[in-house]
């Protein structure tokens, strides 16, 4: 149980065109999914926390208008990269935070590798 | 705020050496502690966890012990093997005023040679 997947999970893109990253939990109900972003050798850096049905929070330095992020259902949650750029170029997790036993426990997806020519 | 510190990496060892990864802490209160790895090219996978003082996470051959009074939670394996091989990440969830804060170190890359 508590699997989460994430499509597509490699995706090159011209620059300015925009991409759309979808992270699902396929056996649970996710209220809160969280989106990373992780350069080469180093670690995991938190973009937004997601709340189903609401805005989501994004962490200081995170363009709002370029990552935009929608938890319409309680097992789905999207990333758009609007008009990207080669600096975008990333390897971007979501993760979907667990529920009771497992409230405090997070569900990473398996990733998805953005390149932006 | 909080943070999670790591031992830089990578660390390199023969096979059947013994590992140990540091990582301590700083937070406030009783957060959980756990540790990812991460396979060349894939999301991160849980690894072991522990959610109070004195827990003992085991999982495939490697422990952490939740050390409230070091604030230290240190990964530690018998006897590597050449799959052992990945990226572990040490991490704090913290829960906030009803948020739920996760917080990770920056990983330790190890590599094992047969």
């Amino acid at each position: 149980g508590a699997v989460v997947s994430q499509h597509p999970s490699r995706v090159i893109c011209k620059s300015g065109t925009s991409v759309k990253i979808e992270c699902r939990s396929l056996d649970f109900q996710a209220t809160t999914m969280f989106w990373y972003r992780q350069f080469p050798k180093q670690s995991l850096m938190l973009m937004a926390t997601s709340n189903e049905g609401s805005k989501a929070t994004y962490e200081q330095g995170v363009e709002k208008d370029k990552f935009l992020i929608n938890h319409a259902s309680l097992t789905l949650s999207t990333l758009t990269v609007t008009s990207a750029h080669p600096e975008d170029s990333s390897f971007y997790i979501c993760s979907a935070r667990g529920t009771g036993a497992f409230y405090n426990e997070q569900f990473f997806g398996p990733g998805t590798r953005l390149t932006v020519l | 705020g909080n943070s999670v510190t790591q031992m830089e990496g990578p660390v390199t060892l023969s096979e059947e050496a013994f590992l140990t990864i540091n990582c301590t802490y700083t937070a406030t209160g009783y957060p959980s502690l756990f540790w990812y790895v991460q396979y060349p090219g894939e999301g991160l996978q849980l690894l072991l966890k522990a959610t109070k003082a004195d827990d003992k996470g085991s999982n495939k051959g490697f422990e952490a012990t939740y050390r409230k009074e070091t604030t230290s939670f240190h990964l530690e394996k018998g006897s590597v093997q050449v799959s052992d091989s990945a990226v572990y990440f040490c991490a704090l969830t913290k829960l906030s005023g009803g948020s739920y804060i996760p917080t990770f170190g920056r990983g330790t890359s190890l590599i094992v040679h047969p």
